[in-house]
């Protein structure tokens, strides 16, 4: 079984805090996201990676960067927190081979910032 | 671009009732389609998708979908739905060229009641 795992499930931090968030998958995956997600607005897209080093942005990158240093590993970082950055965080991973896999996700992030 | 609407986003149901979850879809050039379901306080998990083929599809836990071309609507059916069916519903496309990038709507909170 495809398993990606997040470093929390729960995290508080204050406003102006560097935040990251750790995503790890362990099927050898080329491809991985981060989502928010926020009610109402469903799941968009913050960064994706196609390989080891490198990124591009997603929909809603601003406030955000992100790093890939292993294939395994894809760090979402909060430069400084703001209150309006508070939501569930989402990874998720996919193999490139074609376009129609399915993405794995992990069990996500909920971030409160304060 | 393409972009995904679910207009419900919240639907009661009784148990042992059928219920359809709408999902239309936008895009310039073909897609395929994937609905994904989220469990309280867990991460997304894919119910079916739609690649190619036959319009009628079936997925895990009795839900199928059907695709509609004339319409783009990748509607999702359930004969008769169960407590443990409460659930948020994600519809979601991506792009038959490549890439691998989900736009997802905004969900559809799916509440079973007895």
């Amino acid at each position: 079984d495809v398993k990606v795992t997040q470093s929390s499930r729960y995290l508080v931090k204050r406003t102006g805090e560097k935040v990251f968030l750790e995503c790890v998958q362990d099927m050898d995956h080329e491809n991985m996201f981060w989502y928010r997600q926020d009610p109402g607005l469903g799941l968009r897209l913050i960064y994706f990676s196609y390989d080891v080093k490198m990124k591009e942005k997603g929909d809603i990158p601003e406030g955000y960067s992100v790093s890939r240093e292993k294939k395994e590993r894809f760090s979402l970082i909060l430069e400084s927190a703001s209150t309006n950055q508070t939501s569930m965080y989402l990874c998720a991973s996919i193999s490139s081979k074609w376009a129609g896999y399915e993405q794995y996700f992990g069990p996500g992030t909920r971030l409160t910032v304060t | 671009a393409q972009s995904v609407t679910q207009l419900d986003s919240q639907v009661p149901v009784f148990e042992e009732a059928p219920v359809e979850l709408r999902c239309n879809y936008s895009s310039s050039v073909s897609v395929y389609l994937f609905w994904y379901v989220q469990y309280p306080n867990q991460g997304l998990q894919l119910l079916l998708k739609y690649l190619s083929g036959s319009t009628l599809v079936k997925g895990i836990n009795g839900f199928e979908a059907e695709f509609n071309k004339s319409q783009t609507s990748f509607h999702l059916r359930k004969p008769s739905v169960h407590i443990s069916d409460t659930a948020e519903y994600f519809c979601a496309v991506s792009l038959t060229g490549g890439g691998n990038k989900l736009t997802f709507g905004t969900g559809t909170q799916l509440k079973v009641e007895l």
